[in-house]
Parts: structure tokens; sequence; C-alpha cells
């Protein structure tokens, strides 16, 4: 079943510590999106992805990276996880061409940094 | 420079009765306009979408939304609410000529019994 999958769903971590959320979609769309999500506020967009190769910062500014070196898979990298970087992190995919399909998400990974 | 405002934060409605969820956009070209509903410990799941065909949208689950270009505004309506409808719901809205999504800041349903 084409979808898209994130792991870990949920991950407590010590401050310091690199980690890496995984994302992966089987729909062979060429875009892909990682958005920060916190309660009561807008989606934000942190990194996208036109294709391989091709990563862009998004409008929120993040002390997180990203690569895209297979079309299927898109991770997000923290070098040093902060306090600051608690939040839920959502991945998501679309289609390049034609009409407008809208996003597809993943079920997201809650991030603690204690 | 586009934007999304959801109006409310919270709305509560009994079951059966009508929902009506507020969006209001502003952007500088015609827009494509989404609904997104996020159910708790999940992701965003497309409900609709407006492209600049009908004005008026069905989506699935009941629920449809209309365009209104002269108000700027992309409502979105169910006849009779249902338990599971209670959910968080994202109106987005992209330039037909730009990449990026901008999304609103959500308005949570509460269905009472």
């Amino acid at each position: 079943e084409a979808d898209i999958y994130q792991t870990p769903r949920y991950l407590v971590i010590g401050t310091g510590k690199k980690i890496t959320l995984e994302c992966s979609q089987t729909m062979g769309h060429d875009k892909m999106y990682w958005y920060q999500q916190d309660p009561g506020m807008e989606l934000h967009l942190i990194h996208y992805s036109y294709g391989v190769n091709s990563t862009e910062k998004g409008d929120l500014s993040s002390e997180s990276t990203v690569s895209r070196i297979r079309t299927e898979h898109f991770p997000l990298t923290l070098e040093s996880a902060r306090p600051s970087h608690t939040s839920q992190y959502l991945c998501a995919s679309s289609e390049s061409q034609g009409a407008v399909y809208g996003y597809t998400f993943g079920s997201g990974t809650r991030l603690t940094v204690v | 420079a586009q934007s999304v405002t959801q109006l409310g934060s919270h709305v509560s409605v009994s079951e059966g009765a009508l929902v009506l969820l507020r969006c209001n956009y502003s952007s500088s070209v015609p827009p494509y306009l989404f609904w997104y509903v996020q159910y708790p410990n999940q992701g965003l799941q497309l409900l609709l979408k407006y492209t600049s065909a009908a004005t008026l949208v069905k989506g699935i689950n009941g629920f449809e939304a209309e365009f209104k270009k002269s108000e700027t505004s992309f409502h979105l309506t169910k006849p009779s609410a249902h338990m599971s409808d209670a959910a968080e719901y994202f109106c987005a809205v992209k330039d037909t000529g730009g990449f990026k999504t901008i999304f609103g800041a959500g308005t949570r349903l509460f269905v009472k019994a």
C-alpha cells in the first residue's frame, strides 16, 4: 500500500545527543517536506526537497539538516538536541506534475528533549 | 504574502448539528485552497481542495467548502456532526505559481453527545 512512514513515533532524548528522524514514502513523489507543529500554532515549513540531491531551508529557522539521496527517503538530523527542539515533526510528500493534489502526511514524530 | 486565518481555535457543536469552520486567506494571485483534518496522534489527512474549478467543493466524510473570492473565504461545513468528526482541522493556501503551502493555526472541533 502506497504510504508515507515516519519513525520513531515518539522519542525522548537528552540534551546534546545527535538524532535522526526517518521519513520514507512509497508513492514515488518528487517533492518532500518537513514541518514543525506546536499546539495552537501554524505548521512551519523547516525543509523541503524538489527531488534527489535537492534540499532547501524553509521559512522557520532550524538547526536541523536534511538529505535526499533517494527519492523515497528524506531523513532529518539534529546534530545536538536542545530542549527548544521539543516539538512534533511532520513529514509530507506531494506529486510534482499535473493538478494540485495536496500533501500526503506521515503520522509524525513527537520529540522531547530533556 | 500569503496568509491564512482560521477564526476560532475551538468550536463545539452538538451531535447532529451544523458544523461551520471558518477560514479566510490572503493571496496576491488566484490560490489553491485546502482543508486537512488531524485526528489525535496522527498526521494530517486531506479533506478537500479548491483548484479553480467549481466553487463548491465536496470532500470526504460529508464535508464541503465554498470558495468566495469576494470575501476571500473558504469555510468548511457539514450539515450534521458526528462524534467521529471530533478532530483538529487546518485550512491551507498555496499560490498557483508558488511552491509552498501555508497552513492556518487549526481549529479543534468538539462534538457533544
